[in-house]
């Protein structure tokens, strides 16, 4: 499985937005990019996915690299219930499409 | 539906000893995933099944641990003879062939504590 490097922890206020970075120099011409969040106590929880456009929904927005090699996610206005651990993870769009390979993630601490 | 269901969220249980858990999938979800973490780590994938057929499995499914999911609905996961080192957090996802680019949704989870 192709890897992502995040860091280990980030920090924002309240209200400001938030990008945390991943960077995936070995991604492939069919991997999807995707993001999940885990809250305490909590499973996963799918956040935004792309292929080589930026992507926008209701919780987050996808800003991926031109050469797809490193992709930003972007909180418009962090609230305290974004804390949490977000992992990026390229998932295979063939067929083993369907294992999620998590690394550590990072951290989002929000300060108030 | 109110998404992917976990039963028990907690089990604490002396070594030795055998335990279960449920996973109820959201109903339109004919695939069906177990992952396990543990503490500081992301989850890691143990198991699927696209319907009830069980597609693969890991190397750290020993032969202790088995996963059934029969009718294709609900799908149990069985430890035999628990370890300390089973201890960790049990997650269940749910996701549709159809849209496999799409997320899955993951249950909250099964917290066993091996004592």
């Amino acid at each position: 499985d192709a890897k992502t490097t995040q860091p280990n922890s980030m920090e924002s206020n309240e209200e400001e937005p938030v990008h945390l970075p991943c960077n995936h120099s070995t991604i492939s011409g069919t991997d999807y990019i995707h993001w999940y969040r885990q809250l305490p106590s909590q499973g996963p929880e799918y956040v935004i996915h792309g292929l080589t456009s930026n992507v926008n929904n209701r919780m987050a927005s996808l800003a991926i690299a031109e050469d797809r090699k490193s992709s930003t996610l972007i909180l418009h206005r962090a609230t305290l219930r974004d804390a949490a651990v977000y992992y990026c993870i390229l998932r295979e769009s063939g067929g083993s499409n369907y294992k999620l390979t998590f690394g550590k993630g990072t951290l989002l601490t929000v300060n108030p | 539906d109110t998404g992917v269901s976990q039963d028990p969220r907690h089990k604490i249980t002396k070594r030795g000893q055998n335990v279960t858990f449920r996973c109820d999938p959201i109903s339109e979800h004919n695939r069906l995933y177990w992952y396990r973490q543990t503490l500081g780590q992301g989850p890691e994938f143990l198991t699927y099944f696209q319907n009830e057929a069980q597609l693969e499995k890991s190397r750290l499914l020993s032969d202790r641990f088995s996963a059934e999911r029969p009718k294709g609905s609900f799908s149990t996961l069985e430890i035999q003879r628990t370890e300390q080192g089973d201890s960790a957090m049990y997650l269940c996802a749910s996701s549709w062939t159809a849209i496999a680019n799409y997320g899955y949704t993951f249950g909250s989870g099964t917290r066993l504590t091996v004592v």
